[in-house]
């Protein structure tokens, strides 16, 4: 059972326009995630995250949406460049308890394939 | 900032032997890493989560015996694919949380295992 879904699994959108990302999760333990960009064959790099605390984060272009109620997060990115086509992955971690100092482990969705066109 | 390498790149070897991939933290101490595996058009999943000086903890349907993972030195966790299958080829990635920064996580480049 997927746990964190991204269901586009590609997204075309015109350069200078606005790039919306979705992702859905159903564990509600999940209070932390993070949106990475992946090129083939190489690992993910890390772009901006968000804690179950807040419901938004900026970053420069990106922002990442947290609605809690509804186990959804999206990332908008604007304005979209070339340089932003690559696979986006949405992640989620934690059960919240890191008394002990140690981290776990993320759950991925699947990706969504960004194509921005020229 | 952090960064992580893996060793090595890319491999080919040979069905039945084993293959060992490194993973290091370059300017940070990792108490924990975190291997993962990512099949061709899918997500990455993640295998194990080693913690330094313990002993992995491997996610359900990940053999331990077939994946080896050592987590000797706050920046070198070691996975080894014991006498490898076809099956086994794919994209392996590691990632390393910083000590006293549970929440972050760097990941390396990526290692491609193709079996023969």
């Amino acid at each position: 059972d997927q746990q964190v879904k991204q269901n586009s699994p590609s997204l075309s959108v015109q350069e200078g326009r606005i790039s919306i990302l979705n992702c859905d999760y159903t564990n509600s333990m999940f209070d932390y995630f993070l949106w990475y960009k992946k090129y083939p064959a190489e690992g993910p790099t890390f772009l901006i995250s968000i804690s179950s605390i807040k419901d938004k984060n900026e970053d420069g272009r990106f922002t990442v949406f947290l609605n809690k109620s509804a186990k959804h997060l999206s990332l908008h990115i604007v304005p979209s460049q070339p340089g932003d086509s690559a696979v986006y992955f949405c992640a989620a971690s934690g059960t919240g308890d890191y008394s002990g100092g140690g981290a776990d482990g993320l759950t991925f969705g699947k990706g969504t394939h960004l194509i921005i066109q020229p | 900032g952090a960064v992580v390498s893996q060793h090595p790149s890319r491999v080919i070897c040979k069905s039945g032997t084993s293959v060992k991939i490194e993973c290091r933290s370059l300017d940070f101490q990792a108490t924990t890493m975190f291997w993962y595996r990512q099949f061709p058009k899918q997500s990455l999943m993640l295998m194990a989560t080693s913690n330094e000086g313990s002993k992995a903890t491997y996610e359900q349907g990940v053999e331990k015996d077939k994946f080896l993972i050592n987590h000797a030195s706050l920046t070198l966790s070691t996975l080894t694919v014991t006498s490898a299958h076809p099956e086994d080829s794919s994209f392996y990635i590691c990632s390393a949380s910083p000590a006293g920064a549970p929440y972050e996580q760097y990941f390396g480049p990526g290692t491609r295992l193709t079996v023969t």
